[in-house]
């Protein structure tokens, strides 16, 4: 199975900043089956990125996936208030689907 | 409107069943493939079982196999999870997705399991 270690665990970030989130594989994620979802409290996780890079329908252009192989990256570009929230990485493989541990990204 | 509304959640004791619908609307519920996710309280996501449109295929993650049957009803446009042996363990919100490719796309509001003596 693969593993997806999500690092920071926490980034404490101003609205306006950037912000950098990392998800790394024990071993090597096609592109395809890599995504990027956002949750807030009390809510469903939302699809943000899928194919590595790709914009969900109606995700707005400060979201950006990036990377290949075992190291991927989600980039906010500017924070906006409702940016914050814990984001999680996904993939698929060998007909099943794991997740990141998660990271907060918190006002700081 | 576009949209997945699970139900059927409930506190069970440890070793008891429980049947998860989720209800589709707004898409051609048999064209695509259906997941279901937990999330334990506080915890991260936890993909639990996969099915595909005809219902001809399904998938399980170790932690449930043998345990949780996925099915659907493309005439009722309603997907199940029927769990068995349930442990303490198995305490978590319960999500259903559609499948968009090798991700998921829409998700429901998600329906409470709660395994307690």
């Amino acid at each position: 199975e693969i593993v997806l270690t999500q690092s920071p665990g926490t980034l404490s970030l101003s609205p306006g900043e950037r912000a950098t989130l990392s998800c790394r594989a024990s071993q090597s994620v096609s592109s395809t089956y890599l995504a990027w979802y956002q949750q807030k409290p009390g809510q469903a996780p939302r699809l943000l990125i899928y194919g590595a890079s790709s914009r969900a329908t109606g995700i707005p252009d400060r979201f950006t996936g990036s990377g290949s192989g075992t190291d991927f990256t989600l980039t906010i570009s500017r924070l906006e208030p409702e940016d914050f929230a814990v984001y999680y990485c996904q993939q698929y493989g060998s007909s099943s689907w794991t997740f990141g541990q998660g990271t907060k990204v918190e006002i700081k | 409107e576009v949209q997945l509304l699970e139900s059927g959640g409930d506190l069970v004791q440890p070793g008891g069943s429980l049947r998860l619908s989720c209800a589709a609307s707004g898409f051609t519920f048999n064209s695509y493939a259906m997941t279901w996710v937990r999330q334990a309280p506080g915890k991260g996501l936890e993909w639990v079982s996969g099915i595909s449109g005809s219902g001809g295929s399904t998938y399980y993650a170790d932690s449930v196999k043998g345990r949780f049957t996925i099915s659907r009803d493309n005439s009722k446009n309603t997907l199940y999870l029927q769990m068995n042996t349930l442990g303490p363990e198995d305490t978590a919100l319960y999500y259903c997705a559609k499948r968009v490719g090798f991700s998921f796309g829409l998700w429901g509001q998600g329906t409470l399991v709660t395994i307690s003596s």
